[in-house]
């Protein structure tokens, strides 16, 4: 059964720390997403990745970056946490290159509740 | 204006009967459009893609899409207690990557 799995299900964190979340997909995907989902703004794009080494900016990359080393893995960091970044984090991958085809599914991870205190 | 939109709901419809979810979009060049579904507390997950003009059915589902108007929609027939959920619709346009609404709850009561 395809899986992508994201390595914490709630993580509590302090103003001003380094914050690593960590994705891994077993279906030798192409593309990789991170987004942010929270109440009232639905699902927001932070960044993604159609190659090893190569990532998008999304809609709302600020105060994040990115790290795609190997194919199956895309980590996403939080290099200063801040309160505003407390939210949902889903990791979803996809095959199909750069360009999501007609009928691409998104497979999601469980997604990582941060808390930033 | 967003560029996906949908009402957040909750709408609510009793067993048996037909939900019908609704969203407009902004951008005139989307290609694919997208129905998931997520329980609370849970991933999305695809349940309907489309992306001509008319009807697609598959099972108790039909997604319906007008580009003329830029709107897609989902009818869920017969729906049941276990089609309560929140209803995603998404869309790939000028950039290759898909752009979600805020999604609509749906309750269906007993």
């Amino acid at each position: 059964d395809v899986k992508v799995t994201q390595s914490s299900r709630y993580l509590v964190k302090r103003t001003g720390e380094k914050v690593f979340l960590e994705c891994v997909q077993d279906m030798d995907h192409e593309n990789m997403f991170w987004y942010r989902q929270d109440p009232g703004l639905g699902l927001r794009l932070i960044y993604f990745s159609y190659d090893v080494k190569m990532k998008e900016k999304g809609d709302i990359p600020e105060g994040y970056s990115v790290s795609r080393e190997k194919k199956e893995r895309f980590s996403l960091i939080l290099e200063s946490a801040s309160t505003n970044q407390t939210s949902m984090y889903l990791c979803a991958s996809t095959s199909g290159g750069a360009v999501i085809a007609t009928n691409e599914k998104l497979f999601f991870g469980s997604g990582t509740q941060l808390s930033v205190l | 204006q967003k560029e996906v939109e949908q009402n957040s709901g909750p709408l609510s419809v009793p067993e048996g009967a037909i939900a019908s979810l609704n969203c407009t979009y902004s951008d005139r060049v989307s290609q694919s459009f997208f129905w998931y579904r997520q329980y609370s507390g849970k991933s999305p997950e695809l349940i309907m893609s489309i992306y001509s003009n008319g009807d697609k059915e598959d099972g108790r589902f039909t997604a319906q899409l007008n580009k003329a108007s830029q709107y897609v929609s989902l009818l869920i027939r017969d729906s049941q207690p276990s089609d309560s959920a929140t209803y995603l619709c998404a869309l790939t346009g000028t950039a290759s990557k898909l752009t979600f609404g805020t999604g609509t709850r749906l309750q269906v009561t007993l």
